[in-house]
């Protein structure tokens, strides 16, 4: 399978706890991202890398979150100290160049 | 502030018949629209795109119209069949210097009943 793969596709954390998730893109995409969404919502923008170089972040990133994609392939996702508020479907995307995204299947985050 | 907007939180179409589905947007910026599906539990999977320089784009049963005078688009499904049923998602592109990123609406929920 080339797609853009994700994991884990579910976790379950408690409060306070810190959460990584993984993504590795289409192997000859170089831009990859990672979106937010929940129930009712589009995909919100959460970060972007060109290689290995994260050229945008946005403000819903708080300093809790923390992406790296440091050999310009896999991701990580990483959430510090989460919160309720962090629960949602962590979506990523890698792309050859602007516009047309290819999605991976998401990470689902419950935090009780 | 919506940039992207989808008015209609649902539609229910039958089988056979053309569905629908439409977008407006403020942003005059945007420079190329795409349309997404998306099943629960799975990630948006890319259905089809148009330039602001165009103003249509076909592809088998999916057809996308883009007004820029009016700043809308439309995506149009004909015949529509029952595993169309899905969320469909309008997104724009914004491409300026490193500003690269899609901006994204509320989403449809389609029902294609049989």
């Amino acid at each position: 399978d080339t797609g853009v793969s994700q994991d884990p596709r579910h976790k379950i954390t408690k409060r306070g706890q810190n959460v990584t998730f993984r993504c590795d893109p289409i192997s000859e995409h170089n831009r990859l991202y990672w979106y937010r969404q929940t129930l009712g919502q589009g995909p919100e923008f959460l970060t972007y890398f060109q290689n290995e170089a994260q050229l945008e972040k946005s403000r819903l990133l708080s300093d809790r979150f923390s992406a790296e994609r440091p050999k310009g392939s896999f991701s990580t996702l990483e959430i510090q100290r989460t919160e309720q508020g962090d629960s949602a479907m962590y979506l990523c995307a890698s792309s050859p160049h602007v516009g047309e995204l290819f999605f991976g299947e998401g990470s689902r985050l419950t935090v009780l | 502030d919506q940039q992207v907007k989808q008015n209609s939180p649902s539609l229910s179409v039958q089988e056979g018949r053309i569905s629908i589905l439409n977008c407006d947007y403020t942003n005059s910026m945007f420079d190329y629209f795409l349309w997404y599906k998306k099943y629960p539990a799975e990630g948006p999977t890319f259905l089809i795109s148009i330039s602001s320089i165009k103003d249509k784009n076909e592809d088998g049963r999916f057809t996308v119209f883009l007004n820029k005078s009016a700043k809308h688009l439309s995506l149009h499904i004909v015949p529509s069949q029952p595993g169309d049923s899905a969320v469909y998602f309008c997104a724009a592109r914004i491409n300026a210097g490193n500003n690269r990123k899609l901006i994204w609406g509320l989403g449809t929920s389609l029902a294609v009943n049989p």
